[in-house]
C-alpha cells in the first residue's frame, strides 16, 4: 500500500529564513495531497489541499510544490516567523476514490527570534 | 462550528482494564475516524464510520471496538488495555459523500497513559 516519508524530522530555522519539508510517496495514482499544521495541544488543522492536477500552490507565506514525477510533495515557508513554529504533517489520499489518508511522521519546526 | 471535540483530554488506565473514548461534531459530516499517533510517528488509522457502516483496519481489527449511536458521536472502545496502547487518539470527521479526498477536521485528541 501507500507508504509517506516525510523528511526532516526536526527543523530549526532563524527568523526570516525559509523553512523547507519534503514528503515522498510511493502510488503513482495518489489523487489528493494535504499539508496539515499542529500547535502544541491544539487539533490538526488543515494548511492546504492539493489537487494532481497543480504543481505550484500559493498560500499566505507559503509555497506548496507537487512533483509527481519524483512523486514529491513539498512545503516551503518563506520569511518563517516565531508563530510558524509548530508540527508539520503531509498526508496523502491514495486514489481518487479513497477516503483514506496517509499521514507522514510529521516535521518538528522550531523559529527562533 | 467547524470543531471536532474530544473527551476525555488525559486519561489513565490500568492493564488489563477497559477503556472509551468520546467524540462529537456537528458538522452533519458523514464519517468519523479514529487515529492513534506515537510520538515521532504518522498517525495511524484505526477505523472509520461511513454513515453507520463502521470499517476496521486488518491489523487493529481485533484489538479496537467503536460504536456511532447518531451522527454526530462516535467512541473508541478498548477491551482491556495493554502498555502499547499508551498513545495520543485523534478523532476526525469529514463529508466524503461519493467522492475521496475530503478534508479531515481533527479533534484535540486524547492522551491515553496504560500503566
Amino acid at each position: 500500500g501507500e507508504q509517506v516519508e516525510q523528511r526532516p524530522p526536526h527543523l530549526s530555522v532563524r527568523e526570516g529564513d525559509s523553512a523547507f519539508i519534503t514528503c515522498t510517496y510511493t502510488d503513482p495514482n495518489s489523487y489528493y495531497f494535504f499539508w496539515y499544521k499542529q500547535e502544541p495541544g491544539a487539533s490538526l488543522q488543515l494548511l492546504m489541499k492539493v489537487f494532481s492536477s497543480t504543481e505550484i500552490n500559493e498560500g499566505q507565506g507559503f509555497t506548496v510544490l507537487l512533483n509527481k514525477k519524483d512523486k514529491r510533495l513539498s512545503l516551503n515557508l518563506t520569511a518563517a516567523h516565531p508563530g510558524d513554529s509548530a508540527a508539520y504533517f503531509c498526508a496523502v489520499s491514495a486514489s481518487s476514490g479513497s477516503w483514506q489518508l496517509i499521514f507522514g511522521s510529521g516535521t518538528q519546526l522550531t523559529v527562533m527570534p | 462550528d467547524t470543531t471536532v471535540k474530544q473527551n476525555p483530554r488525559y486519561k489513565l488506565a490500568r492493564v488489563g482494564k477497559p477503556v472509551n473514548l468520546i467524540c462529537s461534531q456537528t458538522m452533519n459530516h458523514d464519517t468519523m475516524y479514529w487515529y492513534q499517533k506515537k510520538p515521532n510517528q504518522a498517525p495511524k488509522l484505526l477505523l472509520f464510520y461511513y454513515d453507520k457502516i463502521l470499517n476496521r483496519e486488518a491489523d487493529t481489527f481485533e484489538k479496537f471496538q467503536s460504536s456511532r449511536p447518531n451522527n454526530s458521536f462516535c467512541s473508541l472502545y478498548i477491551g482491556s488495555a495493554g502498555l502499547e496502547y499508551s498513545a495520543m487518539y485523534l478523532c476526525a470527521s469529514s463529508r466524503v459523500g461519493t467522492g475521496g479526498g475530503a478534508e479531515q477536521f481533527f479533534g484535540p485528541g486524547t492522551r491515553l497513559t496504560v500503566l
